[in-house]
């Protein structure tokens, strides 16, 4: 697709819901991460895919956030037994194979505002 | 601990002005900085990206600097405009990793 495409745009949950949120990386986009903004704050990384191979993830922060890319393209983020910190907006973002010693901007899609109430 | 800070205020300058941000790091050695431009309920997007041993880079309006030695990178919008108003993010990635860390961004307003 043309850009990096994530749905939904936005959720409400209840406490203690589970969710699913979906990311549509860039085609052929090998690396895949998902990050989390709180309201005036940077991303804060969580999770990064090769492909279907996660790589890292470092920045989850508790065992009920569970992230999957089956196929090495459409990644699903998942988070069980939502609580209230857990409002936030969930970004996806894709960038193409790095080649040794190289770095590349990122494509972020629009992300997911999660509110859980 | 490693830090990223940018200047949390806002900036707010004269359009036609050079709008300057900073970006200063600690306990970090990074190998890649980037800039990336973020509109209310958007995703962050790619504007510049500078290597350690690169000092600056350029494109249109915009130019980086980057000094290892202060831990700092400027980011400058010469002759800017009200379309320039957003929030401006950078992050960094160190040699050997494939995620880059961000700053919590600085808002730009560009008064007309």
């Amino acid at each position: 697709g043309a850009g990096v495409s994530q749905s939904p745009r936005y959720k409400v949950a209840k406490r203690g819901q589970d969710v699913a949120l979906r990311c549509d990386p860039i085609s052929g986009h090998v690396s895949l991460f998902w990050y989390q903004q709180a309201l005036g704050q940077g991303p804060e990384f969580l999770t990064y895919f090769q492909n279907e191979a996660q790589l890292d993830k470092s920045g989850l922060p508790s065992d009920r956030f569970f992230a999957e890319r089956p196929e090495g393209s459409v990644s699903t983020l998942k988070i069980q037994r939502t609580q209230q910190e857990d409002s936030a907006v969930y970004l996806c973002a894709s960038s193409p194979k790095r080649i040794r010693g190289e770095s590349y901007g990122y494509t972020f899609g629009s992300g997911t505002r999660l509110t859980v109430v | 601990s490693q830090k990223i800070e940018q200047n949390s205020e806002a900036l707010n300058i004269q359009e036609g002005k050079t709008a300057t941000l900073t970006c200063n790091y600690t306990n970090y050695s990074p190998a890649y900085l980037q800039w990336y431009r973020q509109d209310p309920g958007r995703g962050p997007v790619f504007l510049l990206l500078i290597r350690e041993n690169e000092k600056e880079k350029r494109k249109e309006r915009l130019k980086v600097t980057f000094d290892t030695t202060l831990k700092q990178s400027l980011f400058h919008i010469t002759a800017s405009q009200p379309a320039d108003s957003a929030t401006y993010l950078c992050a960094l990635t160190t040699s050997g990793t494939y995620k880059y860390i961000f700053g919590t961004g600085t808002r730009l307003k560009v008064l007309a």
